[in-house]
């Protein structure tokens, strides 16, 4: 399963709602989770099967979605959020999506 | 507390085969349920998942690179393992091991160069 990512960079400013896509190229079937990473650090989970937050994670995160068309939501932009996005799938096989750099505008 | 870190050898030259361990704590890989998956990242680019390997001895890899991947795991010593044959440039990358989805390790950069 390919998945893509879009927008591949995207600017906003704090306090923003900001929407990040990831489409799969076959049904997931609500197998997929969502990474952020920092420069220089490992990938952080933030949400798996799709909806789900890790334990930690602040709940301005939120995932949703079915089939192949899912969506990583954020609902008031912090600095801290720069990073960059990956989608991830683990329903068949297991693949990354390309990754949204998300910046402060 | 679960926690992961990689090692490897840092520095090889194309054609050799690139092995690295993963060495972990805070969980059993003879445990039901437990996967140790073994993903890349070159440098400013996206992540490529490789292999996993689970409690039972379960084994996947990734399609594109099954040939050259060989994925295993010492349950007494905490431990997986990746061997990568014939590595070239474009192997050089930093690599994680994760259990489940979860919990990542630091990751260890490796550099093919001649």
């Amino acid at each position: 399963i390919q998945l893509t990512q879009s927008p591949s960079l995207l600017s906003a400013s704090v306090g923003d709602r900001v929407t990040l896509s990831c489409k799969g190229s076959q049904n997931i079937n609500n197998y997929l989770a969502w990474y952020q990473q920092k420069l220089g650090e490992a990938p952080k989970l933030l949400i798996y099967n799709t909806n789900s937050l890790q334990t930690g994670i602040p709940s301005r995160f939120s995932g949703s979605g079915s089939g192949t068309d899912y969506t990583l939501t954020i609902s008031s932009l912090q600095p801290e959020d720069v990073a960059t996005y990956f989608c991830y799938q683990y329903n068949n096989g297991n693949t990354f999506g390309a990754g949204t750099k998300l910046e402060l505008k | 507390q679960v926690t992961l870190k990689e090692s490897g050898p840092g520095i090889l030259q194309p054609s050799q085969t690139l092995s690295l361990t993963c060495s972990f704590s805070g969980f059993s890989l003879s445990t039901s349920g437990i996967c140790v998956s073994w993903i890349r990242q070159p440098s400013g680019k996206g992540l490529e998942w490789l292999a996993t390997i689970c409690w039972e001895d379960s084994k996947g890899y990734n399609p594109s690179l099954k040939n050259r991947l060989t994925i295993s795991k010492d349950t007494s010593n905490n431990q997986a393992f990746l061997k990568i044959t014939s590595v070239d440039t474009v192997d050089t990358a930093i690599y994680y091991c994760a259990q489940g989805i979860g919990y990542w390790g630091q990751g260890v950069m490796v550099t093919v160069s001649s």
